[in-house]
């Protein structure tokens, strides 16, 4: 059984603040990775994807991707209110097959 | 308006009635999908299609079917509904290039509840 594995939280961090959200996997050949933010109520919306080892960085938000360890994690600098969100996790198997985490709820405080 | 458009938004309906959920797209994706969320579990695929003529069962398959109608239309069918069934509900499609894809865009859901 794939399986794509996130703290379902709440992770509460200041405002301004970095907030780290963390995501493992336990197919080794998984290739494509990609963090998705969900309003409460609302459809997911694709943040970040990353395809190869190390950081990519958009903005305010870093992926970060170690194959080697199967986990993959999104940073968010300067947490923002509007950032209060829950953020899914998925990858793609080595099947092609999309398998997603429970997500992680973030509340930023003011 | 919506790139993604599912229709109903929310549904209210009693055990054993037949329920269809719609969606088109503007985008100009050939890939849709439909998937069902439930709290604490997150996203699980039920039903996909990469063309008009391909349609791929999911991980949780029964109890549904599909009709894909046009390459912009993609409609859900719960012939006989169950109180199991009562979740929210996504379509998305894809245009991303290869079998590595999991670039959605997803429309805004339908969220049904079954007496």
């Amino acid at each position: 059984q794939k399986e794509v594995e996130q703290n379902s939280g709440p992770l509460s961090v200041p405002e301004g603040a970095i907030a780290s959200l963390n995501c493992t996997y336990s197919d080794r050949g998984s290739q494509s990775f990609f963090w998705y933010r969900q309003y409460s109520g609302k459809s997911p919306e694709l943040i970040m994807s990353i395809y190869s080892n190390g950081d990519k960085e958009d903005g305010r938000f870093t992926a970060q991707l170690n194959k080697a360890s199967q986990y993959v994690s999104l940073l968010i600098r300067d947490s923002q209110p509007s950032d209060s969100a829950t953020y899914l996790c998925a990858v793609t198997a080595s099947n092609y097959q999309l398998i997603w985490g429970a997500g992680t709820k973030l509340i930023i405080k003011p | 308006d919506a790139d993604v458009t599912q229709t109903p938004r929310n549904r209210i309906t009693k055990t054993g009635k037949r329920i269809m959920l719609e969606c088109s797209q503007t985008k100009g994706h050939d890939r849709m999908y439909w998937y069902r969320q439930d709290p604490g579990l997150g996203l699980r695929l039920i039903y996909y299609s990469f063309d008009v003529k391909d349609i791929n069962k999911g991980e949780i398959s029964d109890g549904y079917s599909v009709s894909r109608q046009a390459q912009a239309k993609f409609s859900l069918s719960l012939e006989s509904a169950i109180p199991n069934q009562t979740a929210l509900y996504f379509c998305a499609t894809s245009d991303f290039p290869g079998p590595n894809t999991g670039e959605l865009f997803f429309g805004e859901g339908s969220r049904l509840t079954v007496l």
